[in-house]
């Protein structure tokens, strides 16, 4: 089935440290990759993705990886600000129709 | 801010009423997707309208219904309220049809059923 599995759950990282967020997706033939920051009451926000097309994609302090092999990516953010405190969900396209979201996790940067 | 306009903000109502959310998309935005976001559910796809036609449908309940408009703008509505429908509904526009189109999410409705 169409399935995205994200970990951890939840991330506490000291300010100035890096955070990495992994997920794993079901579909072998899924070709697109969102990541989107959710502040507490407000809407998701894409700050990055990436297409199956691409290994590595970065944006200042954040990047993700894509291994298409073993149908994993990760979402890395390094030199972490108390700005960076949200909650962070990935995303699979499946059928090239449906985006389907991880569970999310919930990091925390402690100044 | 996205582009994406949603309303009401907030919505309270009693178990067994009807109520409809409305999604205005981004400028030249022709997609339009709802999601649900429940604490226990995460973000869930409920439907995607691309240029006023029903394009994919997720894990939306009879219950539920949506159409978009010719102005593009879309309504999601739902019927026989029940506790267990209280969450964040979120629509989201991309410029595409298919899903590998960048989403850009409107700042959610908050529905309380009572």
């Amino acid at each position: 089935g169409e399935n995205v599995e994200q970990h951890p759950s939840t991330l506490s990282v000291q300010e100035g440290d890096s955070a990495v967020i992994k997920c794993t997706y079901s579909d072998s033939a899924s070709n697109y990759f969102p990541w989107y920051k959710q502040e507490l009451g407000k809407r998701p926000q894409l700050i990055i993705d990436i297409r199956s097309n691409v290994g590595e994609k970065k944006d200042q302090r954040i990047a993700v990886t894509l291994n298409k092999t073993a149908k994993h990516f990760s979402l890395h953010i390094t030199e972490t600000q108390p700005e960076d405190s949200a909650v962070y969900f990935c995303a699979a396209i499946f059928g090239n129709e449906k985006l389907t979201f991880g569970t999310g996790t919930r990091l925390t940067i402690i100044p | 801010d996205s582009g994406v306009t949603q309303t009401p903000k907030h919505l309270i109502t009693a178990t067994g009423q009807r109520v409809t959310l409305r999604c205005s998309p981004r400028s030249g935005d022709l997609s339009v997707y709802w999601y649900q976001q429940s604490l226990d559910q995460g973000l869930q796809f409920l439907i995607q309208y691309y240029n006023g036609e029903e394009r994919a449908k997720g894990n939306i309940l009879e219950r539920f219904s949506a159409q978009q408009f010719p102005d593009l703008h879309s309504e999601l509505n739902l019927s026989s309220l029940e506790l267990g429908d209280s969450a964040l509904y979120f629509c989201a526009s991309s410029t595409g049809a298919g899903g590998v189109y960048e989403q850009y999410f409107g700042p959610g409705t908050r529905l309380t059923v009572t």
